[in-house]
């Protein structure tokens, strides 16, 4: 079935370390997109990227980093300049550029906590 | 940038009742999506809705864009609609979905 894979489900990171989660779609879709979300909040952009090999910054950028190397895959690695870690991760994708009103679709997510 | 308001913040049902939920956006939109996010996290798409009305079983969704508001009916409530339910707008200046803080939904069996 087609969708949206996010993993693992629960990651646990040390003080000082740098984690990486993983998405991947086989949508075909162009754009993806990372959203961290707090407890008793609504989401929140961290990146996207609407083709291979480029990415933008969304709201909350600091402390994380993304790569687009495969139209397929989108992951995202929470720095140790991360001071505050602990959320649940949400992936996104969708067809065609940021603006070309698309609906997004989203993974299952991640929970990360901090050790 | 744009602003999103959702209301009510709560919303504790007896299951069987229907129940609206509201949506308010300070600026024009081109994409509008409701949410449904079950206990576990899932973000469930129930809606895209930039303008007019959908259906979906015992769920609706209208959007008048104009007065820049979008409502979503849940008729005759099952426990299983519990969660949170989110909408999430897009301006054309932008194209980034900005969320609401969200609705809480109890539905008592």
């Amino acid at each position: 079935d087609g969708g949206i894979t996010q993993s693992p489900k629960y990651l646990f990171r040390k003080e000082g370390q740098n984690v990486t989660l993983s998405c991947e779609q086989n949508l075909n879709h162009d754009a993806m997109y990372w959203y961290r979300q707090d407890p008793g909040q609504g989401l929140r952009l961290i990146y996207y990227s609407q083709i291979v090999n480029d990415f933008q910054k969304g709201d909350i950028a600091e402390g994380y980093s993304v790569s687009r190397e495969k139209k397929e895959s989108f992951p995202l690695t929470v720095t140790s300049a991360q001071k505050n870690p602990t959320a649940f991760y949400l992936c996104a994708s969708s067809t065609g550029t940021l603006n070309s009103n698309q609906p997004q679709h989203f993974g299952d997510g991640t929970r990360l906590s901090i050790l | 940038g744009i602003q999103v308001e959702q209301s009510p913040p709560d919303l504790i049902l007896q299951e069987g009742a229907n129940s609206t939920l509201r949506c308010n956006f300070s600026d024009s939109v081109n994409n509008l999506q409701w949410f449904h996010q079950n206990p576990w996290g899932q973000l469930i798409n129930l809606f895209y809705i930039p303008s007019g009305t959908k259906q979906n079983g015992r769920l609706s969704a209208t959007t008048v864009a104009t007065e820049r508001y979008s409502l979503l009916y849940i008729s005759s409530s099952q426990t299983t609609d519990s969660g949170v339910y989110f909408c999430a707008v897009a301006s054309s200046n932008t194209g980034k979905l900005i969320f609401g803080q969200g609705t809480t939904l109890q539905v008592k069996p």
